[in-house]
């Protein structure tokens, strides 16, 4: 069973252009993280957000967690091809255990 | 300073065969991860230990899959025997004491033919 969604599964996009994914569960998280993953890395932690209805910036990254702490997006503005990488939100119900989500793979088009 | 370790990068090998994945975590952290890799079920936690001990192994597919941390700077994870479902790239993670990020490596990708 999944317990985080996230959509788009893809999205390719031209520079310059905003977007937003989303990341969605019926489960509560404590705090959740949102992670980029560029090919054959790891994935690198973004930012995590614990308070319902935070909001986070991250220079042309913006990142809400829901007011219910069952969701989160992330809006890009004016995309750039460095953006270009696989994204991963994780929640956390309190303990150390990550629970990941099924990822947006993103391009940016030059 | 020095990332998560892991070794090999890559790894191809024969069903059958034992496989072993290395890690290194970041020196000074307490607990590590297993994580595998694939497109049709994304990243999912196979274990993870705190202070060398397991404490949650209920990602772990089969009695095939094995993994110890002798001490706090390395971890091994272990299949055998191998069998072609298991190719995936698979990851380890560190985090230092007192919470903060999980720190991943750049993954073992293997290929069971």
């Amino acid at each position: 069973t999944q317990l985080l969604e996230q959509s788009p599964q893809f999205l390719s996009i031209q520079e310059g252009e905003n977007l937003t994914v989303y990341c969605n569960s019926s489960s509560v998280f404590s705090s959740l993280q949102w992670y980029r993953q560029e090919p054959g890395e790891g994935p690198v932690l973004l930012v995590t957000v614990v308070t319902g209805g935070e909001v986070k910036k991250l220079k042309r990254l913006t990142f809400q967690f829901g007011d219910a702490r069952k969701d989160s997006s992330l809006h890009i503005t004016a995309a750039q091809p460095g953006d270009t990488g696989l994204y991963l939100c994780a929640g956390s119900f309190g303990n150390e255990k990550l629970t990941f989500g099924t990822g947006t793979r993103l391009t940016i088009i030059p | 300073d020095a990332g998560v370790i892991q070794s090999p990068r890559h790894e191809v090998t024969e069903m059958g065969q034992e496989v072993t994945l290395r890690c290194k975590p970041i020196s000074g952290h307490n607990s590590l991860f297993w994580y595998r890799q694939t497109m049709m079920r994304g990243l999912e936690l196979l274990i993870y230990f705190n202070n060398n001990v397991p404490i949650d192994d209920s990602g772990m597919p089969e009695d095939r899959f094995s993994a110890k941390m002798p001490n706090a700077s390395f971890s091994t994870l272990k299949i055998q025997p191998s069998e072609p479902r298991d190719s995936a790239v698979y990851f380890c993670a560190s985090r230092g004491t007192g919470g903060g990020p999980q720190h991943f490596g750049d993954g073992t990708r293997l290929s069971i033919l």
